[in-house]
């Protein structure tokens, strides 16, 4: 089983930053906190990814609770293109344990 | 930078059959691990290779195997398929699989078993 938890779906106007939520209570010390999308049909992408601290990149912010239980993933100006589900996984993450894929969070961009 | 390359992108197999589907992995990247997705299961771990060994697996049945060149190239083969094989398989690359790093997949091969 998935060791997130994550809304099944949210919307968001375009332009506007958009919050993904997750629930991470079982995470370990040594596990880090990663985020991939899915478009339509295609292989996921890599997001971002934090162990303790907030991170920041190109694409999205990543916030991480103090006790690490629970995280959002921010995209700061969402557009149409951003419509996709988005994976929040605990794990080593490298791949060579393999990532283990909850059902996601289907974000949906609204013009 | 060459992404992942999966091939063939899409196939019709009929049960009983055996298929073979090939992963090209970042230039540079020696990890390569497997996923089958379903809409039924969604996005599942089959194994992972590294400098041509496998050093990890899924939970998935005999039938599910996998090798790695010594060029990094993989492959991965199901034997003897049922319809329940029916997905989308995809593959990641990483340079090392170390914890801490992240994978870039491919854009999968779609298996359709009739």
């Amino acid at each position: 089983d998935a060791k997130t938890t994550q809304p099944p779906s949210m919307d968001c106007a375009e332009g506007r930053a958009a919050n993904l939520p997750c629930n991470h209570s079982t995470i370990s010390g040594n596990e880090y906190v990663y985020w991939y999308r899915q478009i339509h049909s295609q292989g996921p992408q890599y997001i971002i990814h934090g162990l303790k601290n907030n991170e920041t990149n190109e694409m999205a912010s990543l916030i991480i609770t103090e006790d690490r239980k629970s995280s959002t993933l921010i995209l700061p100006h969402a557009t149409l293109r951003d419509t996709a589900v988005y994976y929040c996984i605990v794990g080593s993450g490298g791949g060579a344990d393999g990532l283990t894929f909850g059902k996601g969070t289907h974000l949906i961009i609204q013009p | 930078k060459a992404g992942v390359t999966q091939t063939p992108r899409y196939l019709i197999k009929t049960r009983g059959q055996q298929v073979t589907l090939s992963c090209s992995p970042i230039s540079g990247h020696r990890s390569v691990s497997w996923y089958q997705q379903t809409p039924g299961q969604g996005l599942q771990f089959l194994f992972e290779y590294f400098s041509e060994t496998q050093r990890n697996k899924g939970n998935f049945p005999g039938r599910f195997s996998g090798r790695q060149f010594s060029n990094s190239r993989s492959e991965m083969n199901v034997s003897t398929l049922e319809l329940g094989d029916s997905a989308l398989y995809l593959c990641a690359s990483s340079p090392s699989g170390r914890a801490g790093g992240e994978l870039f997949f491919g854009e999968g091969s779609r298996l359709t078993v009739l």
